[in-house]
């Protein structure tokens, strides 16, 4: 696609529930980033992968929180056993390397609400 | 550790009017600095990026922005504000040559009045 594209792009769940929430980077793009923005809080950041590696996953808050990257592609952000301070816009992005001075292309996020 | 500040949270102009938003980092050594921008209702799009050489870097849309190293910032200007500027800026910087995640500011929310 032209672009990042996450899914779902709201979600709604109740506390205690699993949630997956889907990254299709943008074709040919080998890094992936995870950040997460809460209400007035600026973009928090939460993993990083290189292919399907995660070289830094410094920024995941718990051990609730983990992700996957298959075939160098989809990513997919799972939190277990949510809670309601997860509730938060998640935002998947990708660069065309993780070299530094390659821009990261941010999709529209996936605004998850915790009951 | 990394930071970046943004001193600026809610800004409000009239149309015309000259812009200049700051932004701060803090970190040792050689950044990548950006600035990023987020109309309403839509995802975060790169307005312009510092990597080397000239200090004063310019963007789309009209926008600007200068390093200044001996201050440690990166402010975002333009000259004349147009309504369509409204939007949430975000300033990030990464250290230069590694793989590494963007530290972002809280951002400025920018409101353009007619």
């Amino acid at each position: 696609g032209a672009g990042v594209s996450q899914s779902p792009s709201n979600k709604v769940t109740e506390k205690g529930k699993d949630v997956e929430l889907r990254c299709d980077p943008i074709s040919g793009h080998t890094a992936l980033y995870w950040y997460r923005q809460s209400l007035g809080q600026g973009l928090e950041f939460l993993i990083y992968f290189q292919g399907n590696s995660a070289p830094d996953k410094s920024g995941l808050p718990s051990d609730r929180f983990s992700a996957e990257r298959t075939g160098g592609s989809v990513s997919t952000l799972t939190i277990q056993r949510t809670q309601q301070e997860d509730s938060a816009v998640y935002l998947c992005a990708s660069s065309r390397s993780s070299s530094s001075n390659q821009p990261q292309h941010f999709g529209d996020g996936t605004r998850l609400s915790i009951l | 550790a990394q930071s970046v500040s943004q001193h600026n949270h809610h800004v409000i102009l009239s149309e015309a009017a000259s812009l200049e938003l700051g932004c701060n980092y803090s970190y040792g050594g050689t950044v990548n600095l950006f600035w990023y921008v987020q109309y309403p209702g839509q995802h975060l799009q790169l307005l312009l990026k510092y990597f080397s050489g000239d200090p004063l870097v310019k963007g789309i849309k009209g926008f600007e922005a200068e390093f200044i190293k001996s201050k440690f910032s990166f402010n975002l200007r333009k000259p004349s504000v147009q309504w369509s500027d409204t939007a949430e800026y975000f300033c990030a910087a990464r250290p230069t040559g590694t793989a590494s995640k963007l530290t972002f500011g809280t951002g400025t929310r920018l409101q353009v009045t007619l």
